[in-house]
């Protein structure tokens, strides 16, 4: 099974702030790896899909890089509605399997 | 608008079977762009595919569960479901259902997600 693996696992950033998280394969998965964002209490909503194409609606701010095993989600400038967990997901074989996510926190 | 809604107890037994079903509306599941598919995530802690359905009725599992796992699909009911059997305290978790889209051969992400449903297993 591939894992995947991200850093950091917890950040502590302020409005206005480019954040970037990242996400590592345990190996190859070409381009097959979506972002979501996760708010308390609520389901998960698709940011990226194919490491780098934003879902429809989803603000400009978000977007993603990458291929093979390392990939970037970048946020580049931090709004209030912003602060949450994000959580990359690979669809290059099953089983589909979830980064352990990244907690993005106020300053 | 395409919506997802996860039904089912609130509260299951020790050993017994956990049963949800997913209502799809606003669409049809026929469509063969699309898959369907269950998450869960325990209190507290990440997410976790459990398995996905076409709506031919092939499934595929996540290896960790597949003893447990039965999923179903019912498109006359525009429905989908999920039984986890044998369940014990760490099947305590969130479950959601999901759309899995893709484009021709690739699957690419879960795209419409229901609101999710807590689900307890206790005595």
């Amino acid at each position: 099974d591939i894992q995947l693996t991200q850093s950091p696992s917890f950040l502590s950033a302020s409005v206005g702030d480019r954040v970037t998280i990242t996400c590592r394969a345990s190996q190859g998965i070409s381009n097959y790896l979506a972002w979501y964002q996760q708010k308390p209490g609520r389901a998960p909503k698709l940011l990226i899909y194919a490491a780098s194409s934003l879902q429809s609606g989803v603000p400009s701010r978000f977007s993603g890089s990458g291929s093979g095993t390392e990939f970037t989600l970048t946020i580049s400038s931090l709004q209030p509605e912003d602060f949450a967990t994000y959580y990359c997901q690979h669809f290059n074989s099953y089983p589909f399997t979830f980064g352990p996510g990244t907690k993005v926190d106020i300053k | 608008q395409l919506q997802l809604q996860e039904s089912g107890p609130g509260l299951v037994k020790p050993s017994e079977t956990l049963s949800l079903t997913c209502t799809v509306s606003g669409g049809s599941m026929n469509s063969g762009t699309y898959y369907w598919g269950w998450i869960r995530q325990p209190p507290g802690k990440g997410l976790e595919w459990i398995g996905t359905v076409y709506y031919s009725g092939i499934t595929y599992y996540n290896p960790s569960l597949k003893s447990r796992v039965t999923i179903s699909v019912d498109t006359s009911k525009n429905q989908f479901s999920l039984k986890l059997s044998s369940v014990t305290a760490t099947d305590t978790a969130v479950y959601y259902c999901a759309r899995l889209w893709g484009r021709g051969a690739s699957i690419l992400a879960f795209d419409v997600w229901g609101q999710g449903t807590m689900v307890t297993v206790s005595s």
